[in-house]
């Protein structure tokens, strides 16, 4: 069975610092990997994919997101963090093979600080 | 841009009612997905529908049903409203059957069911 994982509920940084909201997955197939945002009191925003290709996907907003198979992680990753940043990020997954549907993690809240 | 747009952004309903969400997207996309989302827990899918007429159970599908008469409308329908159907409601929709185009999401409907 499909799953993901959101290991942090919350990630607290610094604006200016880099951040990082982790992501792993388990499929029995070559994996669907998206990320996206929900700012409060609005739907969830695309941010970026990966479907095959290069490992290291840029997104919106400055973000990027790197695959590594050996390690089945997709973390979201960012330079510089901004205030603006601040939200509740979801990880999300599907099996490419087997037609599943998008499973999603729990979410991780990323507060940045000025 | 791709537009998802819900009927309702709140709505408070008692208890034993019969309860319809609506949805409606501008860009003929041929799937359409209904998601609740709760504190802890995530995205939960609860029927999905990869064309007119057809649906699908997702996870959660008991005590809702949905109605998909025409291609850019999908309902969700609570069949006799209970307190734990309380909830936020998101509906999303995505382009073809191959699953690695992104879901575009709506603002969600906030139901409090007393």
């Amino acid at each position: 069975a499909q799953s993901v994982a959101q290991p942090e509920d919350q990630v607290n940084v610094a604006e200016g610092n880099p951040l990082t909201v982790k992501c792993t997955y388990s499929v029995s197939g070559n994996p669907y990997l998206f990320w996206y945002v929900q700012y409060p009191n609005r739907g969830l925003q695309f941010l970026l994919k990966y479907i095959t290709g290069d490992n290291l996907v840029k997104g919106s907003y400055g973000f990027e997101a790197e695959f590594n198979k050996s390690q089945t992680s997709f973390h979201l990753k960012k330079p510089s963090a901004l205030v603006s940043d601040s939200a509740l990020y979801f990880c999300a997954v599907r099996d490419g093979q087997a037609g599943t549907a998008l499973i999603f993690g729990k979410g991780t809240t990323l507060s940045v600080s000025s | 841009d791709v537009k998802v747009t819900q009927s309702s952004r709140y709505l408070v309903k008692r208890t034993g009612e019969k309860v319809f969400l609506e949805c409606v997207q501008d860009m003929d996309h041929e799937n359409m997905f209904w998601y609740r989302q709760d504190p802890g827990l995530g995205l939960r899918l609860i029927y999905f529908s990869y064309d007119v007429k057809m649906k699908e159970k997702g996870d959660i599908p008991e005590g809702y049903s949905v109605s998909r008469e025409k291609k850019e409308r999908f309902s969700l329908i609570l069949e006799s409203a209970s307190t734990n159907q309380t909830s936020m409601y998101l509906c999303a929709s995505s382009l073809g059957r191959g699953g690695y185009q992104p879901q575009h999401f709506g603002d969600g409907t906030r139901l409090s069911i007393l």
